[in-house]
């Protein structure tokens, strides 16, 4: 049963702590992208990358937050310092494009879920 | 930029009874994706529709891809208290095609009553 899988699931941590989140997408999928959900704001892309280069972060406030992907099956997001607004959650999907085919189906992980104090 | 208007905001509903919700967008989308996100989860990929006109069956779930391709509506029938959770349409942003960027609505909130 393919699953895109996060950790960790729930994340407390003081103003200005470093906060790390991370995600392995779906064994063969190549494209990855990170969500914040809010209740005010729903559903925000933060960043998205494709066989592991960085499209577009242009969602994500640059100063303090980081996205990478290591390797294929490692994405990561960190924020630093964290702040109380970050308190949200954030979602890793993943899917499959090729240069010109390719499904828009984006399959997302249960999601971690961030307090910052 | 592209928008998805979802509608209703949300339902209260009796078990038993269906259940119709709607998307629509001021530019013509080539694909609709329906997801619902149950409470501490992340939203799950319901039915994907590829073709203007096309209606797409997953269970009691029905979503039809509007002719117009500006729209697009999912109905669940015969609704049960599992079913309750938030309704996400989403589509590929202008231009994102190749990349597979999305547009999400708002969500319609369901509420089931046993």
């Amino acid at each position: 049963d393919a699953r895109v899988t996060q950790t960790p699931r729930h994340k407390v941590t003081e103003m200005g702590q470093e906060v790390t989140m991370r995600c392995q997408p779906i064994l063969g999928h190549n494209t990855v992208f990170w969500y914040r959900q809010t209740m005010m704001q729903g559903l925000e892309l933060l960043a998205y990358f494709r066989n592991r280069a960085p499209l577009d972060d242009s969602g994500m406030p640059k100063d303090r937050f980081s996205a990478e992907m290591p390797d294929a099956t490692l994405a990561t997001l960190k924020i630093q310092p964290s702040e109380p607004r970050d308190s949200a959650v954030y979602f890793c999907a993943s899917g499959w494009r090729g240069d010109t085919l390719g499904h828009n189906e984006q399959f997302f992980g249960p999601g971690t879920r961030l307090t910052v104090l | 930029g592209q928008q998805l208007n979802q509608s209703p905001q949300s339902m209260f509903i009796q078990e038993g009874e269906d259940v119709s919700m709607n998307c629509t967008s001021s530019s013509i989308f080539n694909t609709w994706l329906w997801y619902k996100q149950d409470p501490g989860e992340g939203p799950v990929l319901l039915i994907a529709l590829y073709k203007a006109g096309e209606l797409t069956s997953n269970g009691r779930l029905t979503a039809q891809f509007g002719i117009t391709r500006k729209d697009s509506f999912l109905n669940i029938s015969a609704s049960i208290p599992s079913d309750v959770g938030i309704y996400f349409c989403a589509g590929p942003n202008a231009g994102g095609t190749s990349y597979g960027k999305l547009t999400f609505g708002q969500g319609t909130i369901l509420t089931v009553h046993p």
